[in-house]
């Protein structure tokens, strides 16, 4: 099956700073990638979907500014959490659909973000 | 309202028995997909079976099943002979719209415990 990679695994910063994310597709062509955020115990909430070379769509109360989301390529996606702060410590999830299936939608592997 | 609903918070079920995960839906749409995710501890989502609205099939994947019971609203998954590695949270996640939109709801989902 297709394959998603995320990167880093686990990230822990200092409030205030900005935190990178990626997430690639490794052996398929994502014209649009996803971004969730999963709190303990919680089911995975929508952030924002990301399409390649164009600005991304946010869902209602994610602030487009803290979560900045570059979607360079069709095989690559970042989300920036940009001057985080403890609130924002999460476990951050993408994912991506082949590009003309709609029968499956492939995950990566999630970036436990943990702010002090 | 909640477009995805799983009543079970929690299932216990012995190896090698069948176990039902309950899943309900709330759309008006005419066109829509419904999945099924696991999540292990590792907190990778596992794609298992996907479920189009207008299949007229019941999906099977190996020991999953979909019960679509169309006219009910609800997409229960069935895991016939439960193993131990099948312990993990369980998420019904619903597609709606056309299906190039491929923008995932999910429920707050089911934790599966298999006991020897």
């Amino acid at each position: 099956g297709a394959v998603v990679s995320q990167h880093p695994s686990r990230v822990i910063c200092k409030s205030g700073t900005s935190v990178k994310i990626e997430c690639r597709s490794l052996d398929f062509q994502a014209t649009t990638m996803f971004w969730y955020r999963q709190f303990p115990k919680q089911s995975l909430m929508l952030m924002a979907t990301s399409n390649e070379g164009s600005k991304a769509t946010y869902e209602q109360g994610v602030e487009k500014d803290k979560f900045l989301i570059n979607h360079a390529s069709l095989t690559l996606s970042t989300l920036t959490v940009t001057s985080a702060h403890p609130e924002d410590s999460s476990f951050y999830i993408c994912s991506a659909n082949v590009r003309g299936r709609t029968d499956t939608q492939y995950f990566g592997p999630g970036t436990r973000l943990t702010v002090l | 309202a909640q477009k995805i609903t799983q009543t079970q918070p929690g299932m216990f079920v012995q190896e090698k028995e069948a176990v039902t995960l309950d899943c309900t839906y709330d759309t008006s749409d005419q066109s829509y997909g419904l999945f099924w995710y696991k999540q292990p501890s590792s907190g990778e989502m596992i794609f298992l079976i996907y479920q189009g609205s207008y299949d007229e099939q019941n999906a099977t994947e190996g020991r999953y099943s979909l019960n679509f019971q169309k006219a009910r609203k609800s997409a229960n998954l069935v895991i016939s002979a439960s193993q131990l590695g099948d312990s993990a949270m369980y998420f019904c996640a619903m597609r709606e719209g056309p299906t190039g939109f491929q923008k995932l709801v999910f429920g707050t989902g089911t934790r599966l415990l298999v006991s020897p």
